[in-house]
């Protein structure tokens, strides 16, 4: 998938429960992002991180959490405090060009299905 | 923040006829436009790019201009073809401060064999 992979492809998640999704590159991008999907809607921050060890929360950002540990890696976990989560999911990264601007990279995303 | 408006949200066109999708920004600051492209169930791919030194780029059918002045940059696709059916994203680059995109809402566009 061209450098960034997402997985799984589908998710299940129960009430209550919390889920992991993941985003793994191999472009050695410095910032990386997470955005949300509703069917025939645009493109919803919910965090990113521009650096390890570092992330910004976006503009939907509640009942979401995620970490940097490593640069390659940037996984995102949907919380139970996150009420309608069923969406999909996108995560993209880009070299950090602080001032000059990249295009985003995106991964083939992860549909997370409430059950 | 910056602010990006795409209009049409919906555009139906003759297979072979142009296709025109606008967008204008807010963020005087920002300095990069890229465009995409997204089928259903897939992710989004670059499609072209314009920084904000040129006023226009082309790549086959596919061409963006921009207008810094009046703060709004247009994608042009020529003879339309089926495949070109998809959404198609705009966005905006601001270097001052947020170092990520912004993204319109989306333009629909249906090419009609």
């Amino acid at each position: 998938d061209g450098g960034i992979t997402q997985s799984p492809k589908y998710l299940f998640r129960k009430e209550g429960q919390n889920v992991t999704l993941s985003c793994e590159q191999n472009l050695n991008h410095d910032a990386m992002y997470w955005y949300r999907q509703d069917p025939g809607q645009g493109l919803r921050l919910i965090y990113y991180s521009q650096i390890v060890n570092d992330f910004q929360k976006g503009d939907i950002a509640e009942g979401y959490s995620v970490s940097r540990e490593k640069k390659e890696s940037f996984p995102l976990t949907v919380t139970s405090a996150q009420k309608n989560p069923t969406a999909f999911y996108l995560c993209a990264s880009t070299p950090q060009g602080q001032g000059a601007g990249y295009g985003y990279t995106f991964g083939s995303g992860t549909r997370l299905t409430v059950v | 923040g910056e602010n990006v408006e795409q209009h049409p949200s919906t555009l139906s066109v003759q297979e072979g006829d142009s296709a025109v999708i606008k967008c204008t920004y807010s963020d005087s600051a920002s300095n990069y436009f890229p465009w995409y492209k997204q089928e259903l169930g897939k992710r989004p791919q670059l499609i072209i790019d314009i920084r904000s030194n040129v006023g226009e780029k082309k790549d086959q059918r596919i061409a963006v201009t921009l207008n810094k002045t009046a703060k709004h940059f247009s994608l042009h696709i020529t003879e339309t073809q089926p495949e070109d059916s998809a959404v198609y994203f705009c966005a905006a680059y601001s270097g001052a401060g947020s170092y990520q995109l912004t993204f319109g809402k989306g333009t629909k566009l249906s090419v009609i064999p």
